[in-house]
């Protein structure tokens, strides 16, 4: 079946220490957002790229990178994380911006030691 | 972003018809409402969106108040499976929103055996 996958489900990094979340996904969408889910939160959208075009939100810290280096592919950086990044990721996709659907993977929770 | 306001929590006995309402006092004229679900320990999915009239699709139905200030996200006969966060989100038709869904913070649905 066509999906959103993330790897891994699970990962445990240290304070400081750089990491970096997959997202893959079959669907050939165009569009692939970043979202952050913080414990009893609502996601909170970080970025997104339509295509190679890389879109970051006023508020999302400079701590937090993206690449995409094909249609499949997203990858989210951080470079420096803090016991505040602890979190849920959540990957989306969507065959362009304003298609009226957004197909998201089962999420990585990260916890920051 | 418009806002909206939900009840924090809703219960169900299994097999009854569940009402979820949203209050979206600001809405604009292109303003579609969207509502998605999260599972526990999985990412938000998607269950159905309008802009004026009523909809249905096999998960749920959608009623939307005339002045449009209001809607009801109707789950026709709850299920276990059905216990979720529901999240009402209105999303801009495009432009510099590109469809960006901004979450609010939901309602837990439990659903009684």
């Amino acid at each position: 079946d066509a999906m959103v996958i993330q790897n891994p489900r699970y990962q445990v990094t240290q304070f400081g220490k750089p990491v970096t979340l997959s997202c893959s996904q079959t669907l050939n969408h165009n569009v692939m957002y970043w979202y952050q889910q913080k414990s009893s939160q609502a996601p909170k959208l970080l970025f997104h790229y339509y295509d190679k075009d890389f879109n970051n939100e006023a508020d999302t810290p400079d701590n937090f990178q993206s690449r995409r280096p094909n249609t499949s592919f997203c990858f989210l950086d951080i470079r420096s994380p803090g016991l505040g990044d602890a979190a849920m990721y959540l990957c989306a996709t969507s065959p362009r911006t304003d298609y009226y659907e957004q197909y998201f993977g089962p999420g990585t929770r990260l916890t920051v030691t | 972003d418009a806002k909206t306001t939900q009840p924090n929590s809703m219960e169900s006995n299994e097999e009854e018809p569940v009402h979820l309402p949203c209050n979206h006092s600001t809405i604009s004229g292109t303003d579609y409402i969207h509502w998605y679900r999260q599972l526990p320990s999985q990412g938000p999915e998607y269950v159905i969106h309008g802009l004026t009239s009523n909809v249905n699709n096999r998960m749920a139905s959608l009623a939307i108040a005339e002045d449009r200030k209001s809607s009801t996200l109707i789950l026709h006969r709850a299920t276990l499976r059905d216990a979720a966060v529901y999240y009402c989100i209105l999303r801009g038709a495009g432009g510099t929103s590109y469809g960006k869904l901004t979450f609010g913070q939901g309602t837990i649905l439990t659903v009684h055996p």
